[in-house]
């Protein structure tokens, strides 16, 4: 099946500790993305690539990092520098730019205590 | 920054009746795309819209781009139960990189069976 995934679907974790957010395509597209959701606040873009080994920050960077070392891998790192990370985060992909359809990960739900 | 303005946030329906949100953008857009998500689940993909005064069906939903192409509307007649979720619009700058989507905060329907 081609797609996108995310693992795990919830995170638990402690305040002061970096996380990593897993997300693979295998959809062979070029573009990535990183959205967090809160209630009420749709989408947000953290950050986004557009080919491998480049990636931009979006509106609300502060406090995350990426790597973009291999086309269908787009990990997101929640470090302990961002304030509220407890969200809903997506990963999406698409062919290209802002033309193209977005397909999303079913998500991780972070919990951060 | 260029906004994209969705209204209403949330709408409550009877089954059967009608529902329609909008979009409006401060800024002209070169496409507008509208997502559906699910409760608990994914935005997912619904359609574009790239030329001035575009309308798209899709059975019972109607899809509108304005002349402007500043403003797009959803329009779902007959509502059932598995409409249930929030829509949201995305739109890119005319003017813009066309790298990412500005994604209005979406709009919540609810059906009463």
């Amino acid at each position: 099946d081609g797609g996108i995934t995310q693992s795990p679907k919830y995170l638990f974790r402690k305040e002061g500790q970096n996380v990593t957010l897993s997300c693979e395509q295998n959809l062979n597209h070029d573009a990535m993305y990183w959205y967090r959701q809160d209630p009420g606040q749709g989408l947000r873009l953290i950050y986004y690539s557009q080919i491998v080994n480049d990636f931009q920050k979006g509106d609300i960077a502060e406090g995350y990092s990426v790597s973009r070392e291999k086309k269908e891998s787009f990990p997101l790192t929640v470090t302990s520098a961002q304030k509220n990370p407890t969200a809903f985060y997506l990963c999406a992909s698409s062919y290209g730019g802002s033309s193209y359809e977005q397909y999303f990960g079913p998500g991780t739900r972070l919990t951060v205590t | 920054g260029q906004q994209v303005m969705q209204i209403p946030q949330y709408q409550h329906v009877q089954e059967g009746e009608d529902f329609t949100t909008y979009c409006n953008s401060s800024t002209t857009l070169s496409n507008i795309q509208w997502y559906k998500q699910r409760p608990g689940g994914h935005p997912v993909f619904l359609i574009q819209l790239v030329k001035s005064g575009e309308v798209k069906k899709q059975k019972r939903l109607t899809f509108q781009f304005g002349e402007a192409k500043k403003n797009s509307s959803l329009h779902i007649t007959a509502t059932q139960t598995t409409d249930v979720g929030t829509y949201f619009c995305a739109g890119s700058e005319a003017a813009g990189n066309n790298r990412k989507l500005i994604w209005g905060l979406g709009t919540s329907l609810a059906v009463n069976p």
